[in-house]
């Protein structure tokens, strides 16, 4: 059974970047047909989709985001990361780590999530 | 980008009650849609899988209906064990877009 575990510093200041590792157990980022996403939730706020690496290597980014994001596998199979440059307030959230389907090329919905890291962004 | 509404923000039921969870997406997105529950400090959980897929091991109290923009999670028979936080998920098209969420308290 697959588990994920967000890792990382729970402080950050302004204009630094983010780095965040998310730990998968019982599997490995690079195993045919999933896609391993970064998803956020500020205080008080929705959740936000931050973007996607896939097990052939292939990234996806929202919008949003994009200028500042980048998502790569770890040395280890089972660890990917998240990097977000140039933090404001605006960035302080709970960050979590899911694990989404892939079959016959279409990407489905995410099935597996970790519980989450805070991050505060202030000086 | 495709946007989903989702209410009520807030409800309390019952334990017996049924409870109904509306998410609106802003065009057509087929069955894309999951569903989630959520507990403080915990994994999400997925719950329910394009539109009407109840996921092995989620009880049969829980259903998931629609088909297009309008999609709703039903849970009969409420327990106290269902106190959580759910939220719904399009995956029809990138970027992944999540409902507001509900906030579910038994009384």
């Amino acid at each position: 059974q697959v588990q994920l575990q967000e890792s990382g510093p729970g402080l950050v200041k302004p204009s630094e970047t983010l780095s965040l590792t998310c730990t998968v157990s019982g599997g490995s980022v690079s195993s045919g047909n999933y896609f391993w996403s970064w998803i956020r939730q500020p205080p008080g706020k929705g959740l936000e989709w931050i973007g996607y690496i896939s097990y052939t290597g292939s990234t996806n980014y929202n919008p949003s985001l994009k200028s500042r994001v980048t998502i790569s596998v770890g040395t280890s199979k089972n660890q990917f990361s998240l990097k977000l440059s140039s933090v404001t307030a605006a960035d302080t959230a709970v960050y979590y780590c899911a694990r989404g389907v892939i079959q016959g090329g279409y990407y489905y919905g995410l099935d597996v999530w970790g519980q989450g890291t805070t991050v505060t962004v202030s000086s | 980008e495709t946007t989903l509404t989702q209410s009520p923000t807030f409800m309390s039921a019952t334990p017996g009650d049924r409870v109904n969870i509306s998410c609106k997406a802003s065009h057509d997105i087929d069955d894309d849609m999951n569903w989630y529950k959520q507990k403080p400090g915990e994994a999400a959980i997925l719950i329910i899988r394009e539109a009407t897929t109840l996921v092995p091991g989620i009880p049969p109290r829980f259903s998931g209906s629609g088909y297009g923009t309008d999609f709703t999670l039903t849970i009969n028979d409420i327990e106290s064990g269902d106190a959580a936080y759910y939220f719904c998920l399009q995956h029809d098209s990138f970027p992944y877009t999540f409902g507001q969420g509900t906030k579910l308290e038994i009384k």
